[in-house]
Formats: structure tokens, sequence, C-alpha cells
């Protein structure tokens, strides 16, 4: 069954510290990968994606996440977190097909404390 | 910036009672898509419309829900004999589909549906 994993529920951090969640999904011959951020009582927006081409992807407030296809993974880094990060994270793939639905994981909070 | 709008944002209902959102996509998006998303849980898929055609139904979706698109613009969800099970944050997402590729998935706020 196509599925995303995410074994960190939540994840309590020192600010300026660096944070790594992580991301498993079912493997498959073609994936393409997203990880979403949900700020407090807003919507799902997204972080940033893979679609092909290099594996590591970047967001334009710092965070980073590599693609790894051996190890079916896509784990979200940043090396110094804010404050202003705290917020629920969703990774997510999409297997492609007629329907391009997103599967989403169980979501990781990152709490990060002064 | 007009984003995807949902609307209630908030329901209260008793068991029993029919409830219906509604989700306003984000215009010339073609794609159109419902989730739901319980405490501690990712969004769960539920069903897409390709304009005004429903082309996908998740088992999550009773005969108790019904999803339109009529005009391929704005869409409804409706639940009947709402349950207490049925209480969650039910999300709306469009996206522009062409040829294929993937395009980015923008969602809603939400609509907080609670069924004492």
């Amino acid at each position: 069954a196509q599925s995303v994993t995410q074994l960190d529920s939540q994840v309590p951090v020192f600010e300026e510290a660096p944070v790594e969640l992580r991301c498993n999904y079912s493997s498959s011959v073609s994936v393409y990968l997203f990880w979403y951020v949900q700020y407090p009582n807003q919507g799902l927006q997204l972080l940033l994606k893979y679609l092909s081409g290099s594996t590591l992807v970047e967001s334009i407030n710092g965070f980073e996440a590599e693609f790894n296809k051996s190890q079916t993974s896509f784990h979200l880094r940043k090396p110094s977190v804010h404050i202003s990060d705290t917020a629920e994270y969703f990774c997510a793939v999409s297997y492609g097909g007629a329907t391009n639905k997103l599967i989403f994981g169980t979501g990781t909070l990152l709490a990060v404390q002064p | 910036d007009t984003g995807v709008s949902q609307n209630p944002r908030h329901k209260i209902t008793k068991r029993g009672q029919n409830v219906t959102f509604r989700c306003d996509p984000i215009s010339e998006h073609n794609r159109l898509y419902w989730y739901r998303q319980t405490l501690g849980q990712g969004p769960e898929f539920l069903t897409y419309f390709q304009n005004e055609a429903q082309l996908e139904k998740s088992r999550l979706l009773s005969d108790r829900f019904s999803a339109e698109r009529p005009k391929g613009s704005f869409s409804t969800l409706e639940i009947q004999r709402t349950e207490q099970g049925d209480s969650a944050m039910y999300l709306c997402a469009s996206r522009r589909e062409t040829g294929g590729a993937i395009g980015e998935l923008f969602f809603g706020e939400g609509s907080r549906l609670t069924v004492l």
C-alpha cells in the first residue's frame, strides 16, 4: 500500500539548534515528494518539493530536504531554527497517475524553545 | 491574491443533522480535492474533481457524504445524518493540472466540524 511514515510526532529543539524531521515513503518506481507546513490556525502551505533533477531541494526560509531513493526517504533539515519555525510539518508523496493525489504522513510538531 | 476559500470555518451540529461545506478554489484551477484531517493525523484524501467531473472517491467517503462541483468552479461537500466520528477538519485544495505536470496544490484553511 502507498504510505508515508513520519516517525516523530513531536520534535522539541532549542532556538538556533539544527533539526531534522524524518520522512519515509513506500517504494515505487517514480514518486514526487513534498513538505507542507501548517502554522497554528492556518492552512497547509507548501514548503518545498522534489519532482525530478537534483536530489537536494531548498526552501526560501532555510529548510532543505534530500531525496534518497535507496532509503526511500525525504528528510527535512534546517541548520539553525527560529522560534517562528514552530509549526506542524507534513511530508507528502504523490505517485502520479490520473489522480495525482497527495498521500500525507501523520505530521511532526516542531516545537522551538528559547 | 484570492486563495482557496472555505465556508463556514467552524460548524457545530447535533448528531443526525445534515451539514454542507463550500469551497471556492483559485480561479482557473481545474482540479479540486477534498481531504479530511482528524486530530493527530495527516490529511486523508476523500475525493477530487477535474472541472465538474468527480473522478475518484475514497473508501472513507461513505454514502452519507456527497460532493459536487456543478459548474467546475466552487464545490460543496455535504454530510447527511452526521455522526460523532465525522468530527474533523475538512480541507479543500486546488491546482491547475496541465498535461500530467505536478502543479502545486493550494489548500484552504479548512472547515472544522464538531458533531455533538
